[in-house]
Order: C-alpha cells, then sequence, then structure tokens
C-alpha cells in the first residue's frame, strides 16, 4: 500500500517552455501532497504543500506564479514549471499523506528535469 | 543551531554489524519523528516512523525515541552493502500542517 507516483520520470526541455509533472496516489487518498527539489549531494527543500480543493502554500522564496500547483482530486496534483530556466534543472519530488493515517509521508519516484 | 541536526558521516561499518545513526532536534513540541533511506539519483523511500518515548523494531531496523533530550536513532542489525544509502532524520512539529523538518542525512557505507 501507499504508493505514489510521477509522470514523467525525466523531461528534456527548452528554455521559455513549460513543464507539467503529475503526481498521483494510487492506492490511497490523499489529503495532503508536498513537492520538493532537490540539487545534486544537497538536501531535499520543500516547494510548497497543497491541499486538495484549495490553494497551495508556497515556501519562502519559491515563486507561486512560475511553479503552478493543481491539486484537483484526493488523488492527483500536479507541478507546472512555467518559463523554464536551465537553473530550474533538478530533482523534483512529491509526496502525499494517506488521510487514513497519520503523518506519514510516502514519496514518488521523482521528475528529474532538464532545461537547455 | 539547525533544527534537525545528523552527523554527515560516512559511517562506514562491516557487512553484519550494527549501524547506528543518530538525529537530535531542537523544537521540545516536536511530536512525530521519521527515518527516511535515500539512494543516490532516487527519491526517499520510508523506513521507520515513531511517535511515542521508548523503541520501535521493524525487522533489521530499531527506531528509538527519548523525547526528553530531544533525540532519535535508528538502529540496522545484520547490515548489508544494498543498506549502503544516505538516511535522513525528519521531524513533524506541533501545528505545523504535517511539514517534515529535515536532517541534512547521514551518509552509511556498508563494507562487504
Amino acid at each position: 500500500g501507499a504508493v505514489v507516483s510521477q509522470h514523467p520520470s525525466r523531461v528534456i526541455c527548452k528554455s521559455g517552455t513549460s513543464v507539467k509533472i503529475e503526481c498521483r496516489s494510487l492506492d490511497f487518498q490523499a489529503t495532503t501532497m508536498f513537492w520538493y527539489r532537490q540539487f545534486p549531494k544537497q538536501s531535499l527543500m520543500l516547494m510548497a504543500t497543497s491541499n486538495e480543493g484549495s490553494k497551495a502554500t508556497y515556501e519562502q522564496g519559491v515563486e507561486k506564479d512560475k511553479f503552478l500547483i493543481n491539486h484537483a482530486s484526493l488523488t492527483l496534483s500536479t507541478l507546472t514549471v512555467t518559463s523554464a530556466h536551465p537553473e530550474d534543472s533538478s530533482f523534483y519530488i512529491c509526496s502525499a499523506n494517506d488521510r487514513d493515517l497519520t503523518y506519514e509521508q510516502y514519496f514518488g519516484p521523482g521528475t528529474r528535469l532538464t532545461v537547455t | 543551531q539547525k533544527e534537525v541536526e545528523q552527523n554527515s558521516g560516512p559511517l562506514s561499518v562491516p557487512e553484519g554489524a550494527i549501524a547506528s545513526l543518530n538525529c537530535t532536534y531542537s523544537d521540545r513540541g516536536s511530536q512525530s519523528f521519521f527515518w527516511y533511506r535515500q539512494y543516490s539519483g532516487k527519491s526517499p523511500e520510508l523506513i521507520m516512523f515513531i511517535y511515542s518515548n521508548g523503541d520501535k523494531e521493524d525487522g533489521r531496523f530499531t527506531a528509538q525515541l527519548n523525547k526528553a533530550s530531544q533525540y532519535v536513532s535508528l538502529l540496522i542489525r545484520d547490515s548489508q552493502p544494498s543498506d549502503s544509502a544516505t538516511y535522513l532524520c525528519a521531524v513533524i512539529r506541533a501545528g505545523n500542517n504535517r511539514k517534515l523538518i529535515w536532517g541534512l542525512g547521514t551518509s552509511l557505507a556498508v563494507n562487504p
């Protein structure tokens, strides 16, 4: 149980384009989903918290107009990186809370984004 | 002082030994404690969670929580080379909307 998927696993895009990353909880309903970014050999950095049916809460320093998050259902959240630049190249990972459990977060496999 | 502190390592143990990983946290209001394992280039995987003082065992893993001393540890018995990874300690503070506060991780190397 508690499986989270992400799609795509890898994406290469050109500067200025937008990329959408999907995060799905496959066998549970996720009240809350989280989006992280991780640069090589660095710690996970929380970008935003999304709750189903409401606006995402962004961490300080994360541009909400650049990183659009939509949590439209209890099993799906999407992150769209708009007008991507090479410095947005990173490993993007989502996690989800199972509403029937307490506080455990289960992570998706991650999406490696390369902006050329 | 970081909210969650871990020794970065690397911690090197021989195969079959017990690996002991430690984590301290600064906020006494912290209520939930997690250990994640992360292999290079992969996302974190939940290994253990513990909410109450004492020990919690799951297979070769034991989590130990001491709220009075504000530390949580992870013991890995009969360490295997496949246990070589970075182990991340994470904490949720009371009233923090389930947001995990992360340590920087301890790198573990299990030598055959």
